[in-house]
């Protein structure tokens, strides 16, 4: 699997959208781009995903550059809730095992 | 409705005592996942189950470690003679996915995990 760069932390203010994100210069065709979350003492849990085009869901935005070398993940209106660590990864569909680097450590303040 | 719990939520244990980590997966999910979470190793998978077999045990590090599933559901991580290295926490995840035949479309869903401290 491609390997993904993300900075280590940012800071958002509550309210604000919030831009985390994501290079993944060497992705192969088949391979889709990820976004989990980790909440404090939680599990993982599974933003979204996209393979070429812009996606939305009721939790954020994925955009992906047209070479597919970068993303970006955008959570339109941050809460203090939001504070976690964000993981992107690429995968492609049907791997299962599921690995995770540092991810970027998202302090959303009020 | 209840999503994957599991238990117990932290364990202590000595050294080269054996412990028993239980996971309830999500109800109807055939799918189930032991992954290992640790400081500076980033997540990292165990074993995968598909209903009360586990075709993939690749990720299980050494033979001390075993995991079992009975009737499609609970899934029980065997941790024998623990080492302070064993130190994690211990994730399990379910799907609805089906295994290869079916492909892995389905997301995993995550529960809260179990701290295993080893003294």
């Amino acid at each position: 699997d491609a390997k993904t760069t993300q900075p280590p932390s940012m800071d958002c203010a509550e309210g604000r959208a919030a831009n985390l994100p994501c290079n993944h210069s060497t992705i192969s065709g088949n391979e889709y781009v990820y976004w989990y979350r980790q909440i404090h003492s939680q599990g993982p849990q599974y933003i979204i995903h996209g393979l070429k085009n812009n996606e939305t869901n009721e939790m954020a935005s994925l955009i992906i550059t047209e070479d597919r070398k970068s993303s970006t993940l955008i959570l339109p209106h941050a809460t203090l809730r939001d504070t976690a660590v964000y993981y992107c990864i690429v995968r492609v569909v049907n791997d299962y095992k599921l690995s995770f680097g540092a991810g970027t450590t998202v302090t959303v303040r009020a | 409705g209840a999503g994957v719990s599991q238990s117990p939520s932290n364990k202590v244990t000595e050294k080269g005592k054996d412990v028993e980590l239980r996971c309830d997966p999500i109800s109807g999910h055939t799918a189930l996942y032991w992954y290992r979470q640790s400081l500076g190793q980033g997540l990292e998978f165990l074993i995968y189950f598909q209903g009360n077999s586990a075709p993939d045990k690749s990720g299980l590090p050494s033979d001390r470690f075993s995991a079992e599933r009975t009737g499609g559901s609970v899934s029980t991580l065997t941790i024998q003679r623990t080492q302070q290295e064993d130190s994690a926490v211990y994730l399990c995840a379910s799907s609805l996915d089906r295994g290869l035949a079916g492909g892995f479309s389905y997301e995993q869903y995550f529960g809260p995990g179990t701290r295993l401290t080893v003294t």
